[in-house]
């Protein structure tokens, strides 16, 4: 993996039920993995940042992953309210450098 | 209240002008970024800097310029030689630290006629 990717794209989830979704990034000289929430007509807000093998961070409803060794971190969302609806962005830090590198996003919209 | 700041939130030029976009913080903050969004793409990086009179180009810095003379301030120019300059441009910052979180401006949505 180059580059940051997010998958998938967007995704359509129902009110109560729960969905996670992927970031993966270079494994290579990794520093850290950041996650943040956009909502429309709003800033980035951040969720996570996570700098350790296998670790897991949560907040409320939202947690994540980290596997630094493959590459990847999954964010899951659990029993979906129409307010997580945003789209969530992941960036990769290399190496204590200062440059953050975004993915696509994956962009989640929660139906009543 | 401390935050990240960006001006104006809609600009329109004529093809042909530079343009400067403002992103001033008050969160004591060493490192600055802009970014760029276009329709269906995430955020790319433009310029970022880690202190006061230094920058780095990011992944499409061409067409770009910037300065960091003041740690609160990392203005962004958008030249002529930027080829597809109409877009949403979003500027951060971070501590000095490693790990740290951004904290974003609301951005500027540049149209270029």
């Amino acid at each position: 993996i180059l580059n940051v990717e997010q998958s998938p794209q967007s995704l359509h989830v129902q009110e109560g039920d729960s969905t996670n979704f992927t970031c993966s990034f270079p494994s290579s000289n990794f520093y850290a993995l950041h996650w943040y929430r956009w909502e429309t007509a709003k800033s980035p807000e951040a969720l996570f940042v996570m700098t350790l093998n296998g670790d897991e961070k949560k907040k409320g409803r939202i947690s994540a992953t980290l596997n630094t060794k493959e590459g990847y971190s999954y964010l899951y969302i659990k029993g979906s309210q129409p307010e997580d609806s945003a789209t969530y962005l992941c960036a990769s830090q290399r190496s204590n450098d200062y440059k953050l590198s975004f993915g696509a996003g994956t962009t989640v919209t929660v139906r009543a | 209240d401390g935050g990240i700041t960006q001006s104006p939130k809609y600009l329109f030029r004529k093809e042909g002008q530079n343009v400067t976009l403002s992103c001033e913080q008050n969160l004591n903050h060493d490192a600055m970024y802009w970014y760029r969004q276009d329709p269906g793409q995430g955020l790319r990086l433009i310029y970022y800097s880690q202190i006061v009179n230094d920058f780095q180009k990011g992944d499409i810095a061409e067409g770009y310029s910037v300065s960091r003379e003041k740690k609160e301030s990392f203005p962004l120019t958008v030249t002529s030689a930027q080829k597809n300059p109409t877009a949403f441009y979003l500027c951060a910052s971070r501590e000095t630290g490693g790990n740290t979180e951004a904290f974003f401006g609301q951005g500027t949505r540049l149209t270029v006629v």
